[in-house]
């Protein structure tokens, strides 16, 4: 199995409202990531997480708290955003290696809208 | 990680080869180069990575000039399903345990066409 699931797929909320993304992975993977992308840019990083322990914050507002409650989930909790936090959310999980193999595996994302 | 120059659009006849350049001109010698695509509406994909040899798997062959300052990303027969934005990634492989980190450019948006 080499899927990271994410959930919601389409998410809207208002500037008020709490809600969480979900991503999961089954593939025994100790790395998992967070990315943001808006419409027509490539990928940012967001958060990395490894062994379950926040390893990479890229300076990302606190509207953002991610969560890594064990070695298959990762959640992104979301309160009182902007408008301009509407994007596609990316999610992927890797390999914690010091060799050469090392590649991301990307869920399909979630698509907020904030409005 | 070294900045990396990729076209930003190309096109390609379906079942013709599709060859993608990228340019890496201050790569450094432990730095590695990573290609991935993102079909529309779908996370990116990884496609191919190496160092200084020539690679090849079952999607792609990734050629690396000998001065490691380009290389080439080759979809020998292009389909239509291949439609994507290609990302070309120059990264250091972690010398200890840790999560990675990639740093997506602008990429190249790939059309073929029938």
């Amino acid at each position: 199995d080499t899927e990271v699931t994410q959930t919601p797929k389409h998410l809207v909320m208002g500037m008020t409202n709490k809600k969480s993304l979900k991503c999961e992975q089954h593939m025994g993977h100790r790395a998992m990531y967070w990315y943001k992308q808006k419409a027509k840019k490539p990928p940012e990083l967001m958060f990395v997480y490894s062994y379950e322990k926040l390893s990479i914050n890229e300076s990302v507002p606190s509207r953002f708290s991610p969560e890594c409650p064990n070695s298959s989930l990762l959640n992104l909790h979301l309160h009182a955003l902007q408008p301009e936090d509407s994007a596609l959310y990316l999610c992927a999980s890797s390999q914690v290696l010091g060799l050469l193999k090392d590649t991301q595996y990307f869920g399909p994302g979630t698509r907020l809208t904030v409005l | 990680d070294a900045k990396t120059t990729q076209p930003p659009s190309m096109d390609c006849a379906e079942g013709r080869a599709a060859n993608l350049p990228c340019n890496h001109s201050t790569i450094s010698g432990n730095e590695y180069v990573y290609w991935y695509r993102q079909i529309h509406s779908q996370g990116p994909q990884y496609i191919i990575h190496g160092l200084k040899n020539n690679e090849t798997n079952e999607m792609a062959s990734l050629i690396i000039t000998e001065d490691r300052k380009s290389s080439t990303l080759i979809l020998p027969h292009a389909t239509l399903r291949d439609t994507a934005v290609y990302y070309c990634i120059v990264r250091v492989a972690p010398i200890i345990q840790g999560a990675q980190k990639l740093v997506f450019g602008q990429g190249t948006r790939l059309t073929i066409n029938p």
